[in-house]
């Protein structure tokens, strides 16, 4: 039972356009949500990440949303990058543990 | 920077041995975790642990088991490998009380079982 769900396992995008990531929970329980971005051949590496009681996150080209009620968030990389290509788990987690579970990863292609 | 280095980055291993991969970190975190991940299904937990001589089982343990003797090393054994035991072996650690939880990744060990 995947309570973390990424429905898009690829997407492709011309480079300096927007690149949307999606991601869907189904555990009202998770109170942190993150991004992860990994490369061919090395481990993921920490993105950005957005607490519950926030519905927006942004750190430079990336901005992360987070509708609760929906249970959703999003990934918006803007511009988009050749450099960008990788792919990219959505991560959650309760408050009280950090029991973190993954989706199945979006692969972004980012075409020059 | 926090450091999580795996033993081996490949390893190939035959129906029925023993195998295992080592994990340590060097930033003296109290949680470390070990995930398996496959196309399409993401990363998926198979085993953590709080501290030292603790584990808690993840969502896949089955065919698996760990070891934390000490705080910076995390190992996981498979007793008797099998096929479907051919998978990247993320391993990752993180420090009590971080707010987001944010875990720190080593570079994966791929095993093949044939």
């Amino acid at each position: 039972d995947q309570q973390v769900k990424q429905n898009s396992p690829s997407l492709s995008v011309q480079e300096g356009r927007i690149s949307i990531l999606n991601c869907d929970y189904t555990n009202s329980m998770f109170d942190y949500f993150l991004w992860y971005k990994k490369y061919p051949a090395e481990g993921p590496t920490f993105l950005i990440s957005i607490s519950s009681i926030k519905d927006k996150n942004e750190d430079g080209r990336f901005t992360v949303f987070l509708n609760k009620s929906a249970k959703h968030l999003s990934l918006h990389i803007v511009p988009s990058q050749p450099g960008d290509s990788a792919v990219y788990f959505c991560a959650a987690r309760p408050n009280n543990n950090n029991d973190m579970r993954f989706g199945a990863g979006t692969r972004l292609t980012v075409k020059p | 920077d926090v450091k999580v280095t795996q033993s081996s980055r490949y390893l190939v291993k035959r129906t029925g041995e023993k195998v295992f991969l080592e994990c340590v970190q060097d930033m003296d975190h109290e949680n470390m975790f070990w995930y398996r991940q496959d196309p399409g299904l993401g990363l998926r937990l198979i085993y953590f642990s709080y501290d030292v001589k603790m584990k808690e089982k993840g969502d896949i343990p089955e065919g698996y088991s760990v070891s934390r003797e000490k705080k910076e090393r995390f190992s996981l054994i498979l007793e008797s490998a099998s096929t479907n035991q051919t998978s990247m072996y993320l391993c990752a650690s993180s420090p009590p009380g971080h707010r987001t939880g944010e875990l720190f990744f080593g570079e994966g060990s791929r095993l093949t079982v044939l």
